[in-house]
């Protein structure tokens, strides 16, 4: 089955400690996406790419970075620069541009002790 | 940029009553809108969708969601409720011509049986 896959589902870091989160899709989508959600603020866009070797910020990019090095993958770094990283991080992708099927991954808890 | 902003941060409600949950949102240009629901412990879900024509969009499960251009609204409705949709509710927009899918803060709806 065609999918998006995040992993791990939990992940537990110490403060200070750069940490980075997986994202794989099998759709053949050239768009990827990361989102951050939080209680009582919805999903925020961290990132996202429109094409390999390319990506742009999203609302709130500072203390993170991504690349995508290949169409399937588009890994979220959560830097020690990012004051407030405990959060739900959900990975998304799409064919293109239009409006057709924005499909989200399971995501990432990211606990920071 | 766009933005999304969702009138209730939570709403109660009985069985079979109706249900219509606020989205606007400020963009200039033409927009995609979508809702998305998440019920609790599993990914996000596409309800329904607009981009162009009838401006009463129909999904699952009985939504049904009215795009009033003049208002920059696009509210849910479901004329009566059930205890299985109790979940969070996520009103998002993109550009027609642009990647970047903004969501709204969301809504929890709680039906009590």
């Amino acid at each position: 089955d065609g999918g998006i896959t995040q992993s791990p589902k939990y992940l537990f870091r110490k403060e200070g400690q750069n940490v980075t989160l997986s994202c794989e899709q099998n759709l053949n989508h050239d768009a990827m996406y990361w989102y951050r959600q939080d209680p009582g603020q919805g999903l925020r866009l961290i990132y996202y790419s429109q094409i390999v070797n390319d990506f742009q910020k999203g609302d709130i990019a500072e203390g993170y970075s991504v690349s995508r090095e290949k169409k399937e993958s588009f890994p979220l770094t959560v830097t020690s620069a990012q004051k407030n990283p405990t959060a739900f991080y959900l990975c998304a992708s799409s064919i293109d541009r239009s409006s057709y099927g924005y499909t989200f991954g399971s995501g990432t808890r990211l606990t920071v002790v | 940029a766009q933005s999304v902003s969702q009138h209730n941060h939570h709403v109660i409600l009985s069985e079979a009553a109706s249900l219509e949950l606020g989205c606007n949102y400020s963009y200039g240009g033409t927009v995609n809108l979508f809702w998305y629901v998440q019920y609790p412990g599993q990914h996000l879900q596409l309800l329904l969708k607009y981009f162009s024509g009838d401006p009463l969009v129909k999904g699952i499960k009985g939504f049904e969601a009215e795009f009033i251009k003049s208002k920059f609204s696009f509210n849910l409705r479901k004329p009566s409720v059930q205890w299985s949709d109790t979940a969070e509710y996520f009103c998002a927009v993109k550009p027609s011509n642009d990647y970047k899918l903004s969501f709204g803060a969301g809504t929890t709806v709680t039906v009590r049986a």
